[in-house]
């Protein structure tokens, strides 16, 4: 479980606030991925980040702000959130090849319960 | 898009018996499927990956097979324990490559 590691693992923030969610991979795999998870909700995917390159952004809204300075680590910057914002965010890595094809499994790290007041 | 159905149910199985959760897709069948477990507070944990040519494939007392004509795939966890107890999820690819996850199924096996 050491290989996706994600601080802080919980955060409780006014919906003034700014925050960062943190993840590294010690994998060396060259995709990251955000998702959010809700009670009784599939996983939502939030960003995907090949080879340090923000490849998708699946219409999340502007105070989700993703950062992802090398292909270890990977950021996602918080700031006036509303509540309904409140649900477990998972980071997750994995390997992809160049030309596509079927990529390997993603690794999640433990994830962050944000919960916003 | 792709819709993906597990059964929102709990599935609550005694110890011994084989645990059978299914997984339903609704469009396009997708070139592989895969099964993650995920305990509660933590993130999914792979499984097991099977590709559509591939009818059936095994890890431990794990079983999963992919039938793209019902577009179902089946995930059996065979002598249950307790240790099982989790939920399971089914991920396939969408239209644009990226892989999309069911809500899983719940598994609670009773001593």
């Amino acid at each position: 479980e050491t290989g996706v590691t994600q601080t802080p693992r919980h955060l409780v923030m006014g919906m003034t606030n700014k925050k960062s969610l943190k993840c590294e991979q010690h994998l060396g795999h060259n995709a990251m991925y955000w998702y959010k998870q809700s009670a009784k909700k599939p996983l939502e995917l939030m960003f995907v980040y090949n080879f340090k390159e923000q490849t998708e952004n699946n219409s999340v809204p502007s105070r989700f702000s993703p950062e992802c300075p090398n292909s270890s680590h990977l950021f996602l910057h918080l700031h006036t959130l509303q509540p309904e914002d409140s649900a477990l965010y998972l980071c997750a890595s994995s390997q992809v090849g160049l030309a596509g094809g079927i990529p390997y499994e993603q690794y999640f790290g433990p994830g962050t319960r944000l919960t916003v007041t | 898009s792709q819709k993906i159905e597990q059964n929102s149910e709990a599935l609550n199985i005694q110890e011994g018996k084989t645990a059978t959760l299914t997984c339903n897709y609704t469009n396009y069948s997708p070139a592989y499927l895969q099964w993650y477990r995920q305990d509660p507070g933590r993130g999914p944990v792979f499984l097991l990956l099977i590709r559509e040519n591939e009818k059936e494939k095994r890890k431990e007392r794990l079983k999963v097979t992919f039938d793209t004509t019902l577009k179902q795939s089946l995930f059996h966890i065979t002598a249950s324990q307790p240790a099982d107890s989790a939920t399971y999820l089914c991920a396939l690819p969408n239209s644009w490559g990226k892989l999309q996850f069911g809500a899983g199924t719940q598994v609670v096996v009773t001593p």
